[in-house]
């Protein structure tokens, strides 16, 4: 099994859907991300997550709305898009949140146009 | 202003050739670490190396070294003997304090083509 899973990979959505994205890890991680990535813009960290508590919300539209039931699992609702939501969403774990030499490690992605 | 610089938007190699990604950084913060990550066709952004701000030493994974000025607040990744499997978008990172913790920030990319 890999390490972080992201599901689905790819998603369609019409501006006034409801849809979740997914993401489990099993490495045992205290800290999860949401990272957003559009073409030719430097990833955007969207919320971390650190022992199932949000500790940063980068200025996200509440049409991203996150959910952290447990420290494997990751969620992003999401609503009401805009077709300029469109990208990469990136999920990640590290071992925690705390730590600076602590690598990421990444899901493949979710792959969302909004339509 | 950017924190993570990346000048190449592309760059070409030669199968079998040294090849060196650029990054520079800026910070006020004494204790921040540097990290590169391969991010292939599939999505999945795959960590490569990493460099503490306090390491005095070059940090080296195999095929993979970092070249590190902190004076200047570069953080080149130096690939050696390119193979086609490099072909990726390159990505420098740095992590610095944040509220209570770190977060990483992340450059544009880099995007390598290795040439048969």
């Amino acid at each position: 099994e890999t390490g972080v899973t992201q599901t689905p990979r790819h998603l369609v959505m019409g501006m006034t859907n409801k849809k979740s994205l997914k993401c489990e890890q099993h490495l045992g991680h205290n800290a999860m991300y949401w990272y957003k990535q559009s073409a030719k813009k430097p990833l955007e960290l969207m919320f971390v997550y650190s022992l199932e508590e949000r500790v940063e919300n980068n200025s996200v539209p509440s049409r991203f709305s996150p959910e952290c039931p447990n420290s494997s699992h990751l969620f992003l609702h999401l609503h009401t898009l805009q077709p300029e939501d469109s990208a990469l969403y990136l999920c990640a774990s590290s071992q925690d949140w705390a730590f600076m030499n602590t690598e990421a490690f990444f899901g493949q992605g979710t792959r969302l146009t909004v339509v | 202003a950017q924190k993570i610089t990346q000048t190449q938007p592309g760059m070409f190699v030669q199968e079998k050739e040294a090849v060196t990604l650029d990054c520079t950084y800026d910070t006020s913060d004494q204790s921040y670490g540097l990290f590169w990550y391969k991010q292939p066709s599939s999505g999945e952004m795959i960590f490569l190396i990493y460099q503490g701000s306090y390491d005095e030493q070059n940090a080296t994974e195999g095929r993979y070294s970092l070249n590190f000025q902190k004076a200047r607040k570069s953080a080149n990744l130096v690939i050696s003997a390119s193979q086609l499997g490099d072909s990726a978008m390159y990505f420098c990172a740095m992590r610095e304090g944040g509220t209570g913790g770190f977060k990483t920030i992340f450059g544009a990319g880099t995007r390598l083509f290795v040439k048969a």
